[in-house]
């Protein structure tokens, strides 16, 4: 079983560009998340999916957009790259978005925007 | 404001030897607080979940303990392995709200020979 993947594995972007980083799941789980994770400041939630077909803000959503088509996929994109948005990027499901659910993450994508 | 805090930042231990990480936190109302365990390149795995009626859990070499009352939870490692070498995540889900999950910082564990 893959569980979560996610793609590319590593990435340098040049500021201004646009990019989507890629995360399937095949765990049928309802809810996926998109978190980034920065030194010091641990993870850091951007937007969220509870359920196919909706999505939500998290923390720090500002300069990224996301879609739910369907239950496996949940693409980030980032319309015009910034330094800032150079981080770690971590995708996670899980099978609510409640109670004692576990999230399960990604591997993850380095994102360098120069 | 809910917070999660984690002491200390980071942690050197000779192999063989226990340790104990700390996280304290003020969020409420509080539903449960997960450790998690992240190696260097990895996403964070789960380790072990604590809700409001559990004082200890443990998870083979791993301890889990959360006292309520004082809105504190530790992670206690037993005879470390080189493999314990990785970030340790305290995560508090609060019962209530959209964005309900607070992530600490993290404690970077580093076992030596």
């Amino acid at each position: 079983t893959a569980g979560i993947t996610q793609a590319p594995t590593s990435q340098i972007l040049a500021a201004g560009r646009s990019m989507t980083l890629r995360c399937t799941q095949d765990m049928r789980h309802n809810a996926m998340y998109w978190y980034r994770q920065d030194l010091g400041l641990g993870l850091r939630l951007i937007h969220y999916s509870n359920t196919a077909g909706t999505t939500g803000k998290g923390e720090v959503p500002d300069g990224y957009s996301v879609s739910r088509a369907n239950t496996d996929d949940f693409p980030l994109t980032l319309a015009s790259a910034v330094p800032s948005q150079t981080s770690v990027y971590f995708c996670a499901s899980s099978d609510t978005s409640g109670g004692l659910s576990e999230q399960f993450f990604g591997p993850g994508t380095r994102l360098t925007v120069l | 404001k809910n917070q999660v805090e984690q002491s200390p930042q980071s942690l050197i231990i000779l192999e063989g030897k226990n340790c104990t990480l700390q996280c304290n936190y003020t969020v409420s109302p509080f539903s449960n607080l997960r450790w998690y365990k992240q190696d260097t390149g990895r996403g964070p795995v789960s380790l072990t979940i604590m809700t409001f009626s559990e004082n200890t859990k443990s998870n083979g070499r791993y301890t889990a303990t959360l006292d309520a009352d004082t809105k504190q939870s530790s992670l206690h490692i037993t005879a470390s392995q080189l493999s314990d070498s990785a970030s340790y995540i305290c995560v508090v889900r609060r019962q209530t709200g959209a964005n309900n999950l607070f992530f600490g910082t993290g404690t970077r564990l580093t076992v030596i020979p």
